[in-house]
């Protein structure tokens, strides 16, 4: 069965460290894969999906990035991190025989 | 760009009584989908649409997608408090490419 992890599941960090949180799936291949970032009480912003190994599209212009190092891991990284980081980061995929979205249990991130 | 908009953003109601959530985009849909996330957790899915008209009920949930293909409603029959989350939208459009979320509406049940 199809399985999405992610980790750490909290995470606390100064302002101006840097950040690298990991999403790996298990169970199916060429997936599509996603970066979404939730604010408390609000809706999902997709920040990076990815076709491909190496291939990132970015929706918003930000201090985060994204690599796909291998074909079922996706990783979000910063240089530095700002305030305005801090949040619910979750990871998503789906393939294209299906439109589901399957997400990880989320990375909530807290930058002080 | 593609815009997917929900009303309400917030809705209490008391236990037993319905619930209803508004989906609207700016541009015709392939298909929609709705996604349910608990306090603390993450989204899951719950459903995709795909026809004009379409009308799919999971027990108390019905799920309906409108005839241009732009707008959908999820309504709930006698909330119960299992019912809690926020609840999104999702819609692709007709070119396959763009998968946007809407902001969710958030329901909260009374005991």
């Amino acid at each position: 069965s199809q399985t999405i992890h992610q980790w750490p599941a909290t995470l606390v960090q100064p302002v101006g460290s840097p950040l690298s949180l990991e999403c790996t799936v298990e169970g199916t291949s060429n997936p599509n894969l996603y970066w979404y970032r939730q604010a408390a009480g609000r809706g999902l912003q997709l920040l990076f999906y990815s076709v491909g190994i190496g291939q990132i599209s970015s929706e918003v212009p930000q201090n985060l990035s994204a690599s796909r190092p291998q074909d079922r891991q996706f990783i979000l990284s910063s240089k530095k991190l700002l305030l305005s980081d801090s949040g619910f980061y979750l990871c998503a995929f789906d393939r294209a025989d299906y439109n589901e979205q399957f997400f990880g249990p989320g990375t909530r991130l807290t930058v002080l | 760009g593609q815009q997917v908009m929900q009303i309400p953003q917030y809705q209490h109601v008391q236990e037993g009584e319905d619930f209803t959530t508004y989906c609207n985009s700016s541009t015709t849909l392939s298909n929609i989908q709705w996604y349910k996330q608990r306090p603390g957790g993450h989204p899951v899915f719950l459903i995709q649409l795909v026809k004009s008209g379409e009308v799919k009920k999971q027990k108390r949930l019905t799920f309906q997608f409108g005839e241009a293909k732009k707008n959908s409603s999820l309504h709930i029959t006698a909330t119960q408090t299992t019912d809690v989350g926020t609840y999104f939208c999702a819609g692709r459009d007709n070119y396959g490419q763009n998968f946007v979320f809407g902001p969710g509406t958030r329901l909260s049940v009374l005991p």
